[in-house]
């Protein structure tokens, strides 16, 4: 017969292209959302926090947009290099229950 | 050193061994944490310390035993493990207060035969 995998959300970019990759939450009541990435052969590794009570937030070539109205969270990475290939995992973090809590993920290639 | 260190790196044992993982972090990180990954899923949390001291267990079964002797280090104890608990495990360590921002070794990858 046939088998069905889980098939992670993938996107797929040119080097120098800017990169935007969506996630969508449930809890509302979520103090942070956190973005992270997992490279090959290792572990996750933290990106980029943006507070509830913001809708933007930019770091060193990442940008995190926040709209709560549509519980929608995004993080746009520009001019993407082949070192952003990656899985990224966004998280909801609420302070009084101290654990994160990732998304499916999704699979970042860069394609030089 | 923003390192965190996992041993072993690979892990083989059958259904009736005992082995432990073990997880070492130097940047006096006092909240540390244990991840499960399988194939293709997020890494799914089991076990949270803070100062030493058990805080969050995420109805892990008893086969898996967590262990927290000194600021700087945090063990898992295996015994009697199924062939589903094969998965890589994490090992993760915060600074109390940012808990969101949280530093992850490379992980043991664990075979159950």
């Amino acid at each position: 017969g046939e088998s069905v995998g889980l098939h992670l959300p993938t996107l797929s970019v040119q080097e120098g292209d800017n990169s935007i990759i969506n996630c969508a939450y449930s809890n509302s009541a979520s103090d942070y959302f956190i973005w992270y990435k997992q490279e090959s052969g290792k572990g996750p590794q933290f990106i980029i926090d943006i507070r509830s009570n913001m809708d933007k937030r930019q770091g060193q070539r990442v940008t995190v947009l926040l709209n709560k109205t549509v519980k929608h969270l995004s993080l746009q990475i520009a001019a993407t290099q082949p070192g952003d290939s990656a899985v990224y995992f966004c998280s909801p973090y609420r302070t009084s229950y101290g654990k994160l809590t990732f998304g499916q993920g999704t699979i970042l290639t860069v394609h030089p | 050193d923003t390192e965190v260190t996992q041993t072993p790196k690979h892990l083989v044992m059958g259904m009736t061994n005992k082995k432990s993982l073990k997880c070492e972090q130097h940047m006096g990180h006092r909240a540390m944490y244990w991840y499960k990954q399988k194939a293709k899923k997020p890494p799914e949390l089991m076990f949270v310390y803070s100062y030493e001291k058990l805080s969050i267990n995420e109805s892990v079964p008893s086969r898996f035993s967590p262990e927290c002797p000194n600021s700087s280090l945090l063990n898992l104890h295996l015994h009697a493990l199924q062939p589903e608990d094969s998965a890589l495990y994490l090992c993760a360590s915060s600074r109390l207060g940012r808990g969101y921002e949280q530093y992850f070794g490379p992980g043991t990858r664990l075979t159950v035969t």
